[in-house]
């Protein structure tokens, strides 16, 4: 079974700065995705960044990165530059062979 | 159109009623997704539909029943809904379906419906 633990129900920050959300899994598949998505108030889920397991280099989508540490099995997405648009639900999800696991989703509100 | 529609939008419904949601996507992709997201839990897997053939289906109770006539097309049928069926369905397309395991397959979500059952 696959499992995806997001432990901060809520972050904030400031326009402009970075932020890291955090993001661990877990499963004995040795192929697997890990994927952000972004939820806003609309309920529109917005796919932003993909990494797959055998991916050597951490994905990055403009002002999106993926810290990718398969051993430690975190896939934490970092934010540069928080822009007010970016205040939403994010959530991190795991592929499997015919399903998506996702976890609860953290809260992100970007301030001026 | 672009990426995946779902109509309605918002949705209120008595216990009795029947309705169906209507998914559409115009991505050419092969395999189409309902799901379900209740206030204060993870998104839940509904069904999943590769090539117009149904996978996958995550025990859900049997008021609720899909339909896929093509690949472009996904419905979910509604009837003798209670109460705590209330949440946001949402439908999703990714390209491979099946047969080349989603593990690694984006999908693409749509704006969803906001189902209240009263």
């Amino acid at each position: 079974a696959q499992k995806i633990t997001q432990t901060q129900p809520g972050m904030f920050v400031q326009e402009k700065e970075a932020v890291t959300l955090d993001c661990t899994y877990d499963t004995s598949d040795q192929s697997y995705g890990l994927f952000w998505y972004k939820q806003p108030s609309s309920g529109e889920m917005i796919f932003l960044i993909y990494q797959g397991s055998y991916d050597e280099q951490n994905a990055t989508e403009g002002r999106y990165s993926l810290n990718f540490q398969k051993a430690r099995k975190s896939a934490n997405l970092v934010i540069s530059a928080s822009q007010l648009g970016d205040s939403a639900m994010y959530f991190c999800a795991m592929g499997g062979y015919s399903t998506l696991t996702f976890g609860k989703g953290t809260m992100l509100l970007v301030s001026p | 159109e672009t990426g995946v529609t779902q109509t309605p939008r918002h949705l209120v419904m008595g216990m009795t009623n029947k309705k169906s949601l209507k998914c559409e996507q115009h991505l050419g992709h092969n395999a189409m997704y309902w799901y379900k997201q209740s206030a204060k839990k993870p998104l839940e897997l509904m069904f999943v539909y590769s090539l117009e053939e149904r996978v996958e289906n995550n025990s859900v109770p049997s008021r609720f029943s899909p339909e896929c006539p093509n690949s472009s097309h996904l419905f979910l049928h509604l009837h003798t809904l209670q109460p705590e069926d209330s949440a946001l369905y949402l439908c999703a397309s990714s390209q491979a379906g099946i047969a080349g395991g989603i593990s690694t397959d984006t999908q693409y979500f749509g704006p969803g419906t906001r189902l209240t059952v009263l």
